[in-house]
C-alpha cells in the first residue's frame, strides 16, 4: 500500500512558469517530509524538506507548502528552467523506522524554452 | 569524502544466480539503507539498518539478505536471482539529521 500519493505522474511547464507537484499521506505518526530531484541515471538528492510543525519553507525557486490537518504537501518550483527537468519524489519517514523514506511514485518535470 | 558507493554500476545475472551489491559509505553515518527503484513506481525499502550490527526489513525483503558488520559497508545479497529482481537499486546512509545522501545506483538485470 502506497503511504505517499504523489500526483501529477508527469508535467510539462514553460521556461518561466510555476511548476507544482502535490503529495498526500495517510500516517500522522510521519514526522519528516523531503522532496527529493533526480536526473536520469542518478541517485536521488535532497532538494529541500520540512517538518510538520511548520506550514512553510522557501529555499530560492523552490517552496514546500504543508497541510497537517489535511494531510498534505505541496513543492513549488518558481521561475521554472529548463535545467530544472528532472523526477521528483516526495518522500515521508518516521523515527519509529529508522527514518526510512517512504517515497511517492514521482513526478516527471519537463520544463520546455 | 568520496560519499556513498556503490559497486558494480551494471550487472546482468541469469536466473538463479547469486550476486552481492556493495554498498560503502565513507560519513561514519550509523543509518544505512537500500532502495530499489521500478520504473513508475518510485523507490520501495528492501532493508535498512540504525548501526553496525543492527538490521531490520522494509517494504520488499522477500529474496534479499544484509549484513552490517561495520560502520562503513552495508551489503546486498541476492541469493537466487529471479526476473523480478530487475531493477535499479540504490544505497544510501544518513547522519543523526534527516538527510539521507544516496549512491549512484546498480542496474541489475536478470535474465
Amino acid at each position: 500500500q502506497q503511504q505517499v500519493k504523489q500526483s501529477p505522474q508527469s508535467l510539462i511547464v514553460q521556461k518561466g512558469g510555476i511548476s507544482i507537484i502535490n503529495c498526500a499521506y495517510e500516517n500522522t505518526a510521519f514526522d519528516y517530509f523531503p522532496w527529493y530531484q533526480q536526473f536520469p541515471g542518478k541517485g536521488p538528492a535532497l532538494l529541500i524538506a520540512i517538518r510538520p510543525d511548520v506550514s512553510e519553507k522557501k529555499e530560492g525557486r523552490f517552496t514546500i507548502s504543508f497541510n497537517k490537518s489535511a494531510k498534505q504537501f505541496s513543492l513549488h518550483i518558481m521561475d521554472s528552467q529548463p535545467g530544472d527537468s528532472a523526477t521528483y519524489f516526495c518522500a515521508a519517514s518516521i523515527r519509529s523506522s529508522g527514518y526510512a523514506l517512504n517515497f511517492g511514485k514521482g513526478t516527471s518535470l519537463l520544463v520546455t524554452p | 569524502n568520496a560519499g556513498v558507493t556503490q559497486t558494480p554500476k551494471f550487472r546482468i545475472l541469469k536466473i538463479g544466480q547469486s550476486m552481492t551489491l556493495q554498498c560503502t559509505q565513507d560519513m561514519n553515518h550509523n543509518y544505512m539503507y537500500w532502495y530499489r527503484q521500478d520504473p513508475g513506481m518510485g523507490l520501495k525499502l528492501i532493508y535498512y539498518s540504525v548501526g553496525a550490527g543492527i538490521t531490520d526489513k522494509g517494504e520488499v525483503p522477500n529474496g534479499y539478505n544484509v549484513s552490517r558488520s561495520t560502520t562503513e559497508d552495508f551489503p546486498l545479497r541476492l541469493e537466487l536471482a529471479a526476473p523480478s529482481q530487475t531493477s535499479v537499486y540504490f544505497c544510501a546512509s544518513r547522519p543523526r539529521d534527516n538527510e539521507q545522501f544516496f549512491g549512484p545506483g546498480t542496474r541489475l538485470t536478470v535474465l
